[in-house]
């Protein structure tokens, strides 16, 4: 069964430090996507960053940058320079699909909860 | 082009009604999925549907629950005989497929958030 592991129910950094958040899945699909949404106070969803299992480089968007390590089934973000405003849940989610089929699967984390402190 | 649209924002029901949940997907998005988020908690898949077909749906609870997305309209997430327990946040997603080349990530609305009385 697919399984997506989120160790740091909570995390703290300081304004201006860099931050990283773990991801590890489970999956015996050959053909899946990595992503990471932010979930801020305010409830929407909003997406950062994606890495695809064919990827051979880490991913990377603005501030925010993708450690895949596909042997090892992690996916970590990577936040650079904290901001106050990074406070929010974190979640890390993967997609799987087969081609020619139907199936075609989305599954989140339980989250990370990050304080950005000034 | 108009993002993911849900309604009602918040649903307020007593225990025995119906609530019904509206999910309109960004213009050219087969696939639809519902989840379902409790409070300090992660989103639980409910059910994913590509227009008239119900594709997987493994983390519906097995009563009272139900979900389809028409060929024409929003797609519907329907609870029967509401509970306590079912007050929480109702997202809905929408993306168009999945390909080898381009994973697609999935287009969020801002959520129903249904209470229970």
């Amino acid at each position: 069964a697919q399984k997506i592991t989120q160790t740091q129910p909570g995390m703290f950094v300081q304004e201006k430090e860099a931050v990283t958040l773990d991801c590890t899945y489970d999956t015996s699909d050959q053909s899946y996507g990595l992503f990471w949404y932010k979930q801020p106070s305010s409830g929407e969803m909003i997406f950062l960053i994606y890495q695809g299992s064919y990827d051979e480089q880490n991913a990377t968007e603005g501030r925010y940058s993708l450690n895949f390590q596909k042997a090892r089934k992690s996916a970590n973000l990577v936040i650079s320079a904290s901001q106050l405003g990074d406070s929010a849940m974190y979640f890390c989610a993967m997609r799987s699909f087969w081609m020619g089929t139907s199936y075609d699967k989305v599954i989140f984390g339980p989250g990370t909860s990050l304080s950005v402190i000034p | 082009n108009a993002g993911v649209m849900q309604n009602p924002r918040h649903l307020v029901r007593r225990r025995g009604q119906e609530a019904r949940l509206r999910c309109s997907p960004m213009k050219g998005h087969s696939h639809v999925y519902w989840y379902r988020q409790l409070p300090e908690e992660g989103l639980k898949f409910m059910v994913y549907l590509q227009k008239e077909n119900i594709i997987d749906e493994s983390g519906m609870p097995k009563e009272r629950f139900s979900a389809e997305f028409p060929k024409e309209g929003p797609s519907i997430l329907r609870i029967q005989q509401v509970v306590r327990g079912d007050s929480a946040a109702y997202f809905c997603a929408s993306s168009p497929p999945s390909d080898f080349a381009t994973n697609e990530k999935l287009f969020f609305g801002s959520g129903t958030q249904l209470s229970v009385l």
